[in-house]
């Protein structure tokens, strides 16, 4: 079983849908990143979380420290948020990322 | 926040010579980076963690011999792929860690990648 899991892994959705992704760890963490990674491999950072909720326009990220779980949503979703989006998480005992395997957004206009 | 650069962002090599990749912190100072690499349609895993002014720890199974990691300065890793094959493309990203004081408080933040392409 892998530390980190994220589900699903391919979601596609018409545009002006509401997305939630889920990602549930296993190991003791420090904090939680959601990240974007587009086509072309470059990657942007979205969220880091310890703790409760963020939001940063359309995306909300929330975490559960005692579950271990946190959901990553999308509300109006439109065609640009096509992508992968990759949970990972740090490690408390040496800071280390774990990565999850990424879920694979697509958003049909 | 702050940020971190990578450069190239992309590079294509012949095989068998050398590349090297840089990691920058651009406005805070890094004692410790990392170091991961994604195959295609993979996930990204940890090849070394780089701590400035000493030898970098690689994870079981990455040669440091042919991935030599060198953090000379706060600001700075870079990771060179020596002698390098077609199975060595991949995309290559670092993090740097930034501490808060006293408080044990830290944040990571990731560079945008490197594309590398062995031909």
């Amino acid at each position: 079983k892998n530390e980190v899991e994220q589900s699903p892994q391919n979601l596609t959705a018409q545009e002006g849908e509401f997305i939630t992704i889920n990602c549930s760890y296993s190991v003791g963490i420090s904090a939680l990143h959601w990240l974007q990674q587009h086509p072309g491999g470059g990657i942007v950072s979205l969220f880091m979380l310890s703790s409760g909720k963020k939001k940063h326009g359309r995306l909300i990220a929330t975490i559960n420290i005692q579950e271990k779980h946190s959901s990553l949503h999308i509300t109006a979703s439109h065609p640009r948020d096509s992508a992968v989006y990759i949970c990972a998480v740090i490690m408390d005992s040496n800071y280390q990322l774990i990565w999850g395997a990424g879920t694979k957004l697509i958003i049909k206009p | 926040g702050a940020v971190v650069s990578q450069h190239p962002s992309w590079v294509i090599c012949k095989s068998g010579t050398s590349v090297k990749i840089e990691c920058r912190s651009l406005d805070f100072q890094a004692t410790t980076m990392f170091w991961y690499r994604q195959f295609p349609k993979q996930s990204l895993m940890l090849m070394a963690t780089s701590n400035e002014g000493s030898k970098a720890t690689y994870e079981q199974g990455v040669e440091k011999d042919k991935f030599l990691i060198n953090h000379a300065s706060l600001t700075l890793s870079t990771l060179t792929v020596t002698s390098a094959h077609p199975e060595d493309s991949s995309f290559y990203i670092c993090s740097a860690l930034e501490w808060w004081g006293a408080s044990g408080y830290n944040e990571q933040f990731f560079g945008p990648g490197t594309r590398l392409t062995v031909l």
